[in-house]
């Protein structure tokens, strides 16, 4: 079970932002990788990578979002909020079979 | 450019079927494991299922194993979601996704809206 604690988060354009998420087993694999994906979905859109094994920025994805963790505790930062980062944001692990994801945390902007 | 365009949504009675379509452009298609996630009206989004590039494997989540087929059509470079036996908590927009190690491109989604 993946979970968000934070449902929504309103952050100052200009000001950091954090999303948590906690997994109820480890995602770190025998290879050495951890599982742990963060996604990003704008309003009436697909959801989009951002980042992928925990600290790895997909193609294309600002140098502001970033990602921490291991084992079970997991954080996704923005280092500067601006207003295009409104969406909401899911983490999701790849270890088990089902794939599953969190509820979700709800960024807007103040 | 990778592209993957889902069709065949719908509106359908319960315990009727529906085939979704996703026809995938810009990569080798037969090279990639490929998978339906689903989102239900205002809410989060549910892995449904997978397979092989090869298609020989098959994987589903139990909400709708033994209702659900997933296939695919490597002369076409299409993926199908065959779904039978609706329910009403099937509702909800269906995403094809490309694994690139984990679901790195998705598709704008289908609709599939289950009512009578």
């Amino acid at each position: 079970v993946m979970t968000q604690s934070t449902i929504s988060l309103s952050v100052t354009p200009g000001q950091p932002a954090s999303i948590s998420c906690k997994s109820s087993q480890s995602l770190l694999q025998n290879d050495g990788k951890t599982y742990l994906y963060w996604y990003v979905q704008k309003t009436g859109r697909s959801p989009q990578l951002l980042i992928y094994e925990v600290f790895r920025r997909f193609s294309g994805v600002p140098e502001r979002f970033s990602g921490s963790g291991s084992g079970t505790d997991f954080t996704l930062k923005i280092s500067r909020v601006e207003a295009e980062d409104v969406g909401i944001y899911y983490c999701m692990q790849g270890l088990r079979l089902p794939i599953t994801f969190g509820q979700g945390t709800r960024l807007e902007i103040k | 450019e990778v592209q993957l365009l889902e069709s065949g949504g719908g509106l359908v009675q319960p315990g009727g079927s529906l085939r979704l379509s996703c026809a995938a452009s810009g990569f080798t298609f037969s090279t990639y494991t490929m998978s339906w996630v689903r989102q239900a009206p205002g809410k989060g989004l549910e892995w449904v299922s997978g397979i092989s590039g090869s298609g020989v494997t098959t994987y589903y989540a139990d909400s709708v194993k033994g209702r659900f087929t997933i296939s695919r059509d490597k002369s076409k470079n299409t993926l199908y979601l065959q779904m039978n036996s609706l329910r009403a908590d099937d509702t909800a927009i269906y995403y094809c996704a490309k694994v690139g190690g984990t679901f790195d491109v998705w598709g704008q989604g289908t609709m599939v809206t289950v009512s009578s």
